[in-house]
């Protein structure tokens, strides 16, 4: 069965500072793979995806993420973290024959300091 | 475009009774799927319809069912809600696989 990991249900980071958010999935075929980010009483926003080809992915906002199949991990980064960054991630896999249904780790919540 | 539409936004009912939640995808998306967002459980796969048809289905009880229509509106339902029902409601819709668009949900408390 697939699953998705994201050991850090809380992050405080400064502003300007560098963030990086960890997921860790268990999927049986080539998963696809997704960062999704959600402001309190909001829908999930697309952040970005990886489906295939190069590892190091670009995303909105300034957010990227690297693929690493050895590792079974597909990790957040964004070099200078904003306030307005103050949000949930979540890192989610579909993909084969699970089709649109995602699986969903259970977020991270990033704290933004001034 | 417009994104994904959910109506109504937010909803109160008592345990019992029944529930409906429409969503409107993105124009020309053909897949629907909906999920459910608990601080227990987190997001959950509820189910997805395309082109009017159930194309898969999460670990839900049956008192929760869905449909599409023509225009790939979809609706949801959950009939004799309990008070574990109380959840954000998440729509998403999807132009073929894959990479899916949510809307802002629909919040529903079970009293």
């Amino acid at each position: 069965a697939q699953s998705v990991t994201q050991p850090d249900i809380h992050i405080t980071v400064s502003e300007g500072a560098s963030l990086e958010l960890r997921c860790n999935y268990s999927y049986g075929a080539t998963p696809y793979l997704f960062w999704y980010v959600q402001s309190p009483g909001q829908g999930l926003q697309l952040l970005l995806k990886y489906f295939s080809g190069d590892t190091l992915v670009q995303g909105i906002k300034g957010f990227e993420a690297e693929f690493k199949r050895s590792q079974s991990s597909f990790n957040l980064r964004k070099p200078s973290v904003h306030w307005s960054d103050a949000a949930e991630y979540f890192c989610a896999v579909g993909g084969g024959a699970a089709g649109n249904k995602l699986t969903f780790g259970g977020g991270t919540r990033v704290l933004v300091k001034p | 475009k417009a994104g994904v539409t959910q109506t109504p936004r937010y909803l109160i009912k008592t345990r019992g009774q029944q529930v409906t939640l429409s969503c409107s995808p993105i124009s020309g998306h053909r897949s629907v799927s909906w999920y459910q967002q608990t601080p227990g459980q987190g997001l959950q796969f509820l189910f997805e319809y395309f082109s009017e048809t159930q194309r898969n289905k999460g670990n839900f009880p049956g008192r929760f069912s869905g449909r599409q229509f023509s225009n790939s509106r979809s609706e949801m339902n959950v009939s004799t809600l309990e008070l574990g029902d109380s959840a954000l409601y998440l729509c998403a819709s999807s132009l073929a696989t894959y990479e899916q668009f949510f809307g802002p949900g629909t919040r529903l408390t079970v009293l």
